[in-house]
Protein backbone atom coordinates (compact mmCIF):
# COMPACT_ATOMS: atom_id res chain seq x y z
CA UNK A 1 0.00 0.00 0.00
CA UNK A 2 1.12 3.82 -0.14
CA UNK A 3 3.08 5.18 2.51
CA UNK A 4 2.35 7.92 4.28
CA UNK A 5 5.83 9.86 6.51
CA UNK A 6 5.40 11.97 9.30
CA UNK A 7 7.60 13.96 10.43
CA UNK A 8 8.79 14.37 13.49
CA UNK A 9 6.94 11.73 15.59
CA UNK A 10 7.61 13.48 18.85
CA UNK A 11 8.44 17.29 19.42
CA UNK A 12 8.55 19.26 22.70
CA UNK A 13 8.53 23.26 22.38
CA UNK A 14 8.36 26.02 25.07
CA UNK A 15 5.38 28.03 25.07
CA UNK A 16 5.28 30.53 22.44
CA UNK A 17 6.97 29.25 19.62
CA UNK A 18 6.02 27.75 16.58
CA UNK A 19 6.55 24.02 15.49
CA UNK A 20 6.36 22.61 12.04
CA UNK A 21 4.78 19.04 11.19
CA UNK A 22 5.84 17.24 7.56
CA UNK A 23 3.65 14.92 5.75
CA UNK A 24 4.79 13.59 3.26
CA UNK A 25 3.45 11.20 0.34
CA UNK A 26 6.20 8.61 -0.49
CA UNK A 27 5.03 6.55 -3.47
CA UNK A 28 2.00 8.18 -4.68
CA UNK A 29 0.90 11.74 -5.20
CA UNK A 30 -1.54 13.77 -3.02
CA UNK A 31 -3.43 16.35 -4.23
CA UNK A 32 -5.16 16.31 -1.19
CA UNK A 33 -3.84 15.62 2.44
CA UNK A 34 -6.01 16.09 5.38
CA UNK A 35 -4.85 16.87 9.04
CA UNK A 36 -6.28 15.59 12.10
CA UNK A 37 -5.97 15.82 16.00
CA UNK A 38 -6.05 13.04 18.11
CA UNK A 39 -7.26 13.01 21.79
CA UNK A 40 -6.49 10.01 23.90
CA UNK A 41 -8.60 7.20 23.44
CA UNK A 42 -10.86 9.23 21.35
CA UNK A 43 -11.78 9.93 17.75
CA UNK A 44 -9.92 11.64 14.80
CA UNK A 45 -10.74 15.19 14.89
CA UNK A 46 -10.17 16.51 11.38
CA UNK A 47 -8.69 19.74 11.44
CA UNK A 48 -8.23 21.08 7.84
CA UNK A 49 -7.94 19.58 4.53
CA UNK A 50 -5.12 20.41 2.45
CA UNK A 51 -5.25 21.71 -0.98
CA UNK A 52 -2.30 21.18 -3.16
CA UNK A 53 -1.71 24.58 -4.57
CA UNK A 54 -4.66 26.47 -3.30
CA UNK A 55 -5.63 27.74 0.37
CA UNK A 56 -6.54 24.68 2.80
CA UNK A 57 -9.99 24.10 4.35
CA UNK A 58 -10.35 24.56 7.49
CA UNK A 59 -13.10 22.62 10.31
CA UNK A 60 -15.09 24.76 12.04
CA UNK A 61 -13.83 26.13 15.56
CA UNK A 62 -10.19 25.06 14.06
CA UNK A 63 -8.10 28.57 13.68
CA UNK A 64 -6.75 29.30 10.67
CA UNK A 65 -3.95 32.01 12.11
CA UNK A 66 -2.59 29.22 14.61
CA UNK A 67 -2.52 26.21 12.28
CA UNK A 68 -0.99 26.82 9.37
CA UNK A 69 -0.98 24.59 6.35
CA UNK A 70 1.08 24.36 3.14
CA UNK A 71 0.88 21.77 0.29
CA UNK A 72 3.29 23.37 -1.89
CA UNK A 73 3.94 19.96 -3.92
CA UNK A 74 2.08 16.78 -4.66
CA UNK A 75 4.23 14.80 -2.08
CA UNK A 76 4.67 17.38 1.07
CA UNK A 77 2.03 19.13 3.48
CA UNK A 78 2.81 20.88 6.18
CA UNK A 79 1.19 22.05 9.21
CA UNK A 80 2.96 24.87 11.55
CA UNK A 81 1.54 25.57 14.95
CA UNK A 82 2.37 28.75 15.44
CA UNK A 83 2.84 30.35 19.01
CA UNK A 84 2.14 26.83 20.44
CA UNK A 85 0.29 27.07 24.10
CA UNK A 86 0.29 23.86 26.57
CA UNK A 87 -3.36 23.17 25.46
CA UNK A 88 -2.03 22.67 21.75
CA UNK A 89 0.02 19.05 23.00
CA UNK A 90 -2.08 16.70 21.77
CA UNK A 91 -1.11 13.66 18.68
CA UNK A 92 -1.46 15.21 15.51
CA UNK A 93 -1.81 13.08 12.18
CA UNK A 94 -2.19 13.45 8.44
CA UNK A 95 -3.08 11.14 6.13
CA UNK A 96 -3.42 10.99 2.02
CA UNK A 97 -6.42 9.28 0.35
CA UNK A 98 -6.01 7.02 -3.04
CA UNK A 99 -9.12 4.74 -3.38
CA UNK A 100 -8.64 4.36 1.20
CA UNK A 101 -6.96 6.50 3.77
CA UNK A 102 -3.21 6.11 4.15
CA UNK A 103 -1.92 7.31 7.85
CA UNK A 104 1.25 8.99 9.15
CA UNK A 105 2.65 7.63 12.28
CA UNK A 106 1.44 10.72 13.61
CA UNK A 107 3.33 13.46 16.14
CA UNK A 108 3.61 13.52 19.65
CA UNK A 109 3.37 17.11 20.11
CA UNK A 110 4.25 18.65 23.79
CA UNK A 111 4.42 22.43 25.11
CA UNK A 112 5.48 23.18 28.18
CA UNK B 1 -24.37 15.78 5.42
CA UNK B 2 -22.63 12.47 6.00
CA UNK B 3 -22.28 10.95 9.28
CA UNK B 4 -20.59 8.27 10.92
CA UNK B 5 -21.64 6.53 14.45
CA UNK B 6 -20.09 4.15 16.86
CA UNK B 7 -22.17 4.01 19.60
CA UNK B 8 -19.64 2.35 22.11
CA UNK B 9 -16.79 4.23 23.17
CA UNK B 10 -15.20 0.97 25.09
CA UNK B 11 -16.10 -2.74 24.40
CA UNK B 12 -14.65 -5.41 26.89
CA UNK B 13 -14.86 -8.90 25.83
CA UNK B 14 -12.50 -12.21 27.13
CA UNK B 15 -10.42 -14.06 24.93
CA UNK B 16 -12.49 -16.67 22.50
CA UNK B 17 -15.69 -14.47 23.19
CA UNK B 18 -17.60 -13.37 20.32
CA UNK B 19 -17.22 -9.93 19.60
CA UNK B 20 -19.56 -7.38 17.25
CA UNK B 21 -18.25 -3.34 16.90
CA UNK B 22 -21.26 -1.39 15.64
CA UNK B 23 -21.41 1.46 13.13
CA UNK B 24 -24.34 3.38 11.27
CA UNK B 25 -23.92 5.52 8.97
CA UNK B 26 -25.98 8.27 7.05
CA UNK B 27 -25.60 9.35 4.05
CA UNK B 28 -27.41 10.48 1.15
CA UNK B 29 -25.60 8.57 -1.97
CA UNK B 30 -23.86 5.32 -2.23
CA UNK B 31 -20.97 5.36 0.29
CA UNK B 32 -18.24 2.77 0.69
CA UNK B 33 -17.67 1.95 4.28
CA UNK B 34 -14.32 1.04 5.76
CA UNK B 35 -12.76 0.05 9.26
CA UNK B 36 -9.74 1.15 10.42
CA UNK B 37 -7.75 -0.04 13.42
CA UNK B 38 -4.75 1.71 15.28
CA UNK B 39 -3.15 -0.52 17.55
CA UNK B 40 -0.95 0.42 20.89
CA UNK B 41 1.74 2.21 19.45
CA UNK B 42 1.10 1.68 15.38
CA UNK B 43 -0.65 4.21 13.03
CA UNK B 44 -4.21 3.97 11.69
CA UNK B 45 -4.48 1.22 9.06
CA UNK B 46 -7.18 -0.20 6.69
CA UNK B 47 -8.72 -3.15 8.42
CA UNK B 48 -11.50 -3.78 5.66
CA UNK B 49 -13.73 -2.34 3.27
CA UNK B 50 -17.15 -3.15 2.02
CA UNK B 51 -16.54 -3.81 -1.33
CA UNK B 52 -13.63 -6.24 -1.31
CA UNK B 53 -16.38 -8.21 0.68
CA UNK B 54 -13.24 -10.25 2.31
CA UNK B 55 -12.20 -11.38 5.93
CA UNK B 56 -9.41 -9.63 7.26
CA UNK B 57 -7.58 -11.46 10.73
CA UNK B 58 -10.81 -13.17 11.03
CA UNK B 59 -13.36 -10.09 10.92
CA UNK B 60 -15.69 -9.25 8.74
CA UNK B 61 -18.02 -6.43 8.31
CA UNK B 62 -21.73 -6.62 6.04
CA UNK B 63 -22.95 -3.42 4.37
CA UNK B 64 -26.66 -3.36 5.45
CA UNK B 65 -28.15 -0.64 3.44
CA UNK B 66 -31.79 -1.21 4.90
CA UNK B 67 -30.57 -0.79 8.72
CA UNK B 68 -27.81 1.63 7.40
CA UNK B 69 -25.14 -0.50 9.02
CA UNK B 70 -21.54 -1.79 8.84
CA UNK B 71 -21.11 -3.58 11.88
CA UNK B 72 -17.53 -5.16 12.59
CA UNK B 73 -17.78 -8.65 14.00
CA UNK B 74 -15.60 -11.46 14.80
CA UNK B 75 -16.56 -14.85 16.12
CA UNK B 76 -14.06 -15.94 18.55
CA UNK B 77 -11.81 -12.72 19.73
CA UNK B 78 -7.94 -12.82 20.80
CA UNK B 79 -5.99 -10.51 22.87
CA UNK B 80 -4.29 -9.16 20.05
CA UNK B 81 -7.67 -7.87 18.60
CA UNK B 82 -7.04 -5.28 21.25
CA UNK B 83 -7.07 -2.04 19.51
CA UNK B 84 -9.18 1.06 18.89
CA UNK B 85 -11.49 0.95 15.70
CA UNK B 86 -12.65 3.27 13.35
CA UNK B 87 -15.68 3.43 10.96
CA UNK B 88 -15.48 5.32 8.35
CA UNK B 89 -17.05 6.27 5.26
CA UNK B 90 -16.20 8.09 2.07
CA UNK B 91 -18.52 9.05 -0.76
CA UNK B 92 -18.05 6.52 -3.73
CA UNK B 93 -18.30 9.85 -6.47
CA UNK B 94 -14.26 9.71 -6.52
CA UNK B 95 -12.89 12.13 -4.27
CA UNK B 96 -12.86 9.84 -1.48
CA UNK B 97 -12.90 12.35 1.29
CA UNK B 98 -13.00 10.12 4.69
CA UNK B 99 -15.99 10.84 7.65
CA UNK B 100 -14.43 8.55 10.66
CA UNK B 101 -16.55 7.80 13.37
CA UNK B 102 -15.61 8.81 17.01
CA UNK B 103 -13.91 5.32 17.40
CA UNK B 104 -14.54 1.94 19.86
CA UNK B 105 -11.62 0.99 22.05
CA UNK B 106 -11.58 -2.95 22.39
CA UNK B 107 -10.25 -4.84 25.06
CA UNK B 108 -9.68 -8.42 25.03
CA UNK B 109 -8.77 -10.43 28.22
CA UNK B 110 -7.45 -13.41 28.83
Amino acid sequence: GAVVSQHPSRVICKSGTSVKIECRSLDFQATTMFWYRQFPKQSLMLMATSNEGSKATYEQGVEKDKFLINHASLTLSTLTVTSAHPEDSSFYICSGVVTEAFFGQGTRLTVV
Amino acid sequence: AQRVTQPEKLLSVFKGAPVELKCNYSYSGSPELFWYVQYSRQRLQLLLRHISRESIKGFTADLNKGETSFHLKKPFAQEEDSAMYYCALSNSGGSYIPTFGRGTSLIVHP
